[in-house]
């Protein structure tokens, strides 16, 4: 079956652009969340949602980032002014029960 | 707070030599989850195994074993027989809250099998 789906999968953005990245859960997952991994390091927690309800976004490093998930079903993670240090990938994961399925990441680079 | 330490950056050992990736845990919750994933050269996270507390049995999937102590906060991962194909970043995480599951990752270990 299809699995979470990212796009695009890469982007390059100059510094101070607005980016936004998509991502598609597999049907039927509540719970929706957003992950930073930076280059060699493990993923740090963005935000999460359950259905449309963004109920933690402890993770979001700046007023810059800004997640929504208007339907309940795909969510769209969006930075403002893309700062340098905003380079690394972007992982959404999706789950049922406890078990994560990840999506492919966008690897977003601010030049 | 919860904390995932891997304290082995790198790894490598030659084929078929069995190998350990160590993590060790912190929480304060009784009730919690722990897993291991594999994130290969492109990129993507593959699940290997989740654990809840309760459940301190070990496991074996094939070449695959992992070692659940309570007592030591540790949750270490053996490979047996290792192959080129198992070349990879492993992640040790860990999730404490049914409803809000996020996971909390350590840093990683970078395991490198030399044919």
């Amino acid at each position: 079956g299809a699995g979470v789906s990212q796009s695009p999968r890469y982007k390059v953005a100059k510094r101070g652009q607005d980016v936004a990245l998509r991502c598609d859960p597999i049907s039927g997952h509540v719970s929706l969340f957003w992950y930073q991994q930076a280059l060699g390091q493990g993923p740090e927690f963005l935000t999460y949602f359950q259905n449309e309800a963004q109920l933690d976004k402890s993770g979001l490093p700046s007023d810059r980032f800004f997640a929504e998930r208007p339907e309940g079903s795909v969510s769209t993670l969006k930075i403002q002014r893309t700062q340098q240090e905003d380079s690394a990938v972007y992982l959404c994961a999706s789950s049922s029960r406890l078990l994560w399925d990840f999506g492919p990441g966008t690897r977003l680079t601010v030049t | 707070a919860q904390k995932v330490t891997q304290a082995q950056t790198e790894i490598s050992v030659v084929e078929k030599e069995d190998v350990t990736l160590d993590c060790v845990y912190e929480t304060r919750d009784t009730t919690y989850y722990l897993f291991w994933y594999k994130q290969p050269p492109s990129g993507e996270l593959v699940f290997l195994i989740r654990r809840n507390s309760f459940d301190e049995q070990n496991e074996i999937s094939g070449r695959y074993s992992w070692n659940f102590q309570k007592s030591t906060s540790s949750f270490n991962f053996t490979i047996t027989a290792s192959q080129v194909v198992d070349s990879a970043v492993y992640f040790c995480a860990l999730s404490v809250s049914v409803g809000n599951e996020k996971l909390t990752f350590g840093t990683g270990t970078r395991l490198t099998i030399i044919p």
